[in-house]
């Protein structure tokens, strides 16, 4: 069955150091989403890709923060200079027909 | 701004026993998803649905449009159950997921 993969499922980084975190989502879709969960809290919108560009992007998604689509398959979520309240868990998403297919998650501890 | 209310928090069951899980939304959707959270993090969709019931194994799921309201089943509860489910809305299209704050449940034998 295909499925969203994300790397690394867990990173420790100081404060101030740019952070990538990786999603490769089912070939054929076209929809692509980043999310996110601070520790005990519900899961957050952060930023949603169609057609190569953002498509929509929350409050939290503000200048730190940027995504791309390097390749065909590749889509990453880079934060620049991370702070103490970025730890979460970083989870990517696809669709194509609606129904959402998620990633593992990427757990984000910022030291 | 859609609010997503889910109900119980935390719910407590011995194996065997039948499960409801309550989701209330507050604006109108396109669609929406029962969502299960591992222990280890990950999440995987139960259910996408826009109207009526869906069925898959011992998991049921049902909503009321004009209630603006939904709820999960789980038949014949399990261990292995244990888990948070999510309910989530959708307003339109593929437009982001609105989340609620998940339910914990722990199923014990």
């Amino acid at each position: 069955e295909p499925e969203v993969t994300q790397t690394p499922s867990h990173q420790v980084t100081q404060m101030g150091q740019e952070v990538i975190l990786r999603c490769v989502p089912i070939s054929n879709h076209l929809y692509f989403y980043w999310y996110r969960q601070i520790l005990g809290q519900k899961v957050e919108f952060l930023v949603s890709f169609y057609n190569n560009e953002i498509s929509e992007k929350s409050e939290i998604f503000d200048d730190q923060f940027s995504v791309e689509r390097p390749d065909g398959s590749n889509f990453t979520l880079k934060i620049r200079s991370t702070k103490l309240e970025d730890s979460a868990m970083y989870f990517c998403a696809s669709s194509d027909t609606g129904e959402l297919f998620f990633g593992e998650g990427s757990r984000l501890t910022v030291l | 701004k859609n609010e997503v209310e889910q109900s119980p928090q935390n719910l407590t069951a011995q194996e065997g026993e039948f499960i409801t899980i309550n989701c209330s939304y507050s604006v109108g959707i396109s669609a929406l998803h029962w969502l299960q959270q591992h222990p280890g993090g990950g999440i995987v969709s139960l259910f996408m649905l826009s109207s009526g019931k869906k069925k898959h194994g011992r998991l049921i799921a049902t909503i009321n449009i004009q209630e603006k309201h939904s709820s999960l089943h789980i038949t014949a509860s399990h261990p292995r159950d244990s888990a948070v489910y999510i309910c989530a809305v959708r307003v339109s299209g593929n437009t982001p997921l609105v989340f609620g704050k998940g339910t914990r449940l722990s199923v014990i034998a």
